[in-house]
């Protein structure tokens, strides 16, 4: 019944690595979004795709970029890891918003816990 | 602009007494505005939602919320607390149209045997 996969859980880096944050969700929506959850400051958006190769910056997306190359499947990358970057990652997934009837549910994947040494 | 504030950051209860949860939002329009749950190492679950039905809404595991359009507010509550609600619990809002959504920063809830 998994519907949004991240596929790590835990991950730990070095400062300066490239790190790949892959999620997919098998539910075919349209939009799909990045948020990075921290103790106090609940859960703060990073990006968003509302499509294929389409991409919205979120509250936070300095240090980030996003890939959507194919619509079931979204990836957070982060070109050169900083031990501010030590988080919880969790990926989400909707169908397109009606017009006028806000938003949809969101569906989380399990999250990726990630630790930058 | 959207907004939402969670005005408590912990709330610790007795098992079998009512769990209040605190929520107010800024929002130009008519929003829809959700509860989520986290429990611990556990991804977000959706508790209930609201989008200008009723106003008070019903969700699982005996939450429920009242939107209070006056009040700007849209509090969690449940009668009678379990050891299993122990979660963090987290208020969110969107506007019509919208893909995306706003979260407050969380409460978490402690219940106590």
């Amino acid at each position: 019944d998994v519907k949004v996969t991240q596929s790590s859980r835990y991950l730990v880096k070095r400062t300066g690595e490239k790190v790949f944050l892959e999620c997919v969700q098998d539910m075919d929506h349209e939009n799909m979004f990045w948020y990075r959850q921290d103790p106090g400051l609940g859960l703060r958006l990073i990006y968003f795709s509302y499509d294929v190769k389409m991409k919205e910056k979120g509250d936070i997306p300095e240090g980030y970029s996003v890939s959507r190359e194919k619509k079931e499947r979204f990836s957070l990358i982060l070109e050169s890891a900083s031990t501010n970057q030590t988080s919880m990652y969790l990926c989400a997934s909707t169908p397109r918003s009606k017009s006028y009837s806000g938003a949809n549910v969101l569906t989380f994947g399990a999250g990726s816990r990630l630790t930058v040494l | 602009a959207q907004s939402v504030t969670q005005l408590d950051s912990h709330v610790s209860v007795s098992e079998g007494t009512p769990v209040l949860l605190r929520c107010n939002y800024s929002s130009s329009y008519s929003p829809s505005l959700f509860w989520y749950v986290q429990h611990p190492n556990k991804g977000l679950q959706l508790l209930l939602k609201y989008t200008s039905a009723a106003t008070l809404v019903k969700g699982i595991n005996g939450f429920e919320a009242e939107f209070k359009k006056s009040e700007t507010s849209f509090h969690l509550t449940k009668p009678s607390a379990h050891m299993s609600d122990a979660a963090e619990y987290f208020c969110v809002v969107s506007e019509p149209g919208a893909n995306n959504l706003f979260f407050g920063t969380g409460t978490r809830l402690t219940v106590i045997p």
